[in-house]
């Protein structure tokens, strides 16, 4: 199967400091991959889509300069929140897919709490 | 404007019997249509998908059917089991968006034994 791994599950700041957030395929090369965040009892939010040597895609409303995605190789890509603030605190899922016409498969997701 | 829709929050049913969840669409760009399963706290599992070109599609105990000319698609579970319970998202994607995904706002299930 195929298997994304995030790093780290659980993560606590203090605020005005960074968090960098990783996430990798472990069996595939993903061209692509995707950064959601969640807030409780709500549904995945697309953040932004991270293409591999490439600029990421910001969805409307998600600033670029805070949360700074790289997409260095076919196996990684970080998401970086700078400046961290309390209500970034939140739980942040990546995933990859394989190909243009394959499911896409998530991490096993960040909680993020800024203090 | 919510683009994919999943109108029931919730989903009680008894072990054995049949799951039935239901999502709506309005982008009739979209292509791809999955469903995942989430435990709280983690990632999205996948379950299935189907391709806009088929109607219906099964996997073992899910069974995914999919109405284009009324935009929706529903997940069927049978029979449901208690280890099924969680929140299901239903997902779609539009090739020429780039194929990412959008997800309804889910439907969390509950079988009881």
């Amino acid at each position: 199967g195929a298997v994304v791994s995030q790093h780290p599950s659980r993560v606590i700041c203090k605020s005005g400091t960074s968090v960098k957030i990783e996430c990798r395929s472990l069996d595939f090369q993903a061209t692509t991959m995707f950064w959601y965040r969640q807030f409780p009892k709500q549904s995945l939010m697309l953040m932004a889509t991270s293409n591999e040597g490439s600029k990421a895609t910001y969805e409307q409303g998600v600033e670029k300069d805070k949360f700074l995605i790289n997409h260095a190789s076919l196996t990684l890509s970080t998401l970086t929140v700078t400046s961290a603030h309390p209500e970034d605190s939140s739980f942040y899922i990546c995933s990859a897919k394989r190909g243009a016409d394959t499911e896409a498969f998530f991490g096993q997701g960040t909680r993020l709490t800024v203090v | 404007d919510q683009q994919v829709k999943q109108n029931s929050p919730s989903l009680s049913v008894q072990e054995g019997r049949i799951s039935i969840l239901n999502c709506d669409y309005t982008n009739s760009m979209f292509d791809y249509f999955l469903w995942y399963k989430k435990y709280p706290a983690e990632g999205p599992t996948f379950l299935i998908s189907i391709s806009s070109i088929k109607d219906k599609n099964e996997d073992g105990r899910f069974t995914v059917f999919l109405n284009k000319s009324a935009k929706h698609l529903s997940l069927h579970i049978v029979p449901s089991q208690p280890g099924d319970s969680a929140v299901y998202f239903c997902a779609a994607s539009a090739r020429s968006a780039g194929n990412k995904l959008t997800f309804g706002g889910g439907t969390r299930v509950l079988v009881k034994p």
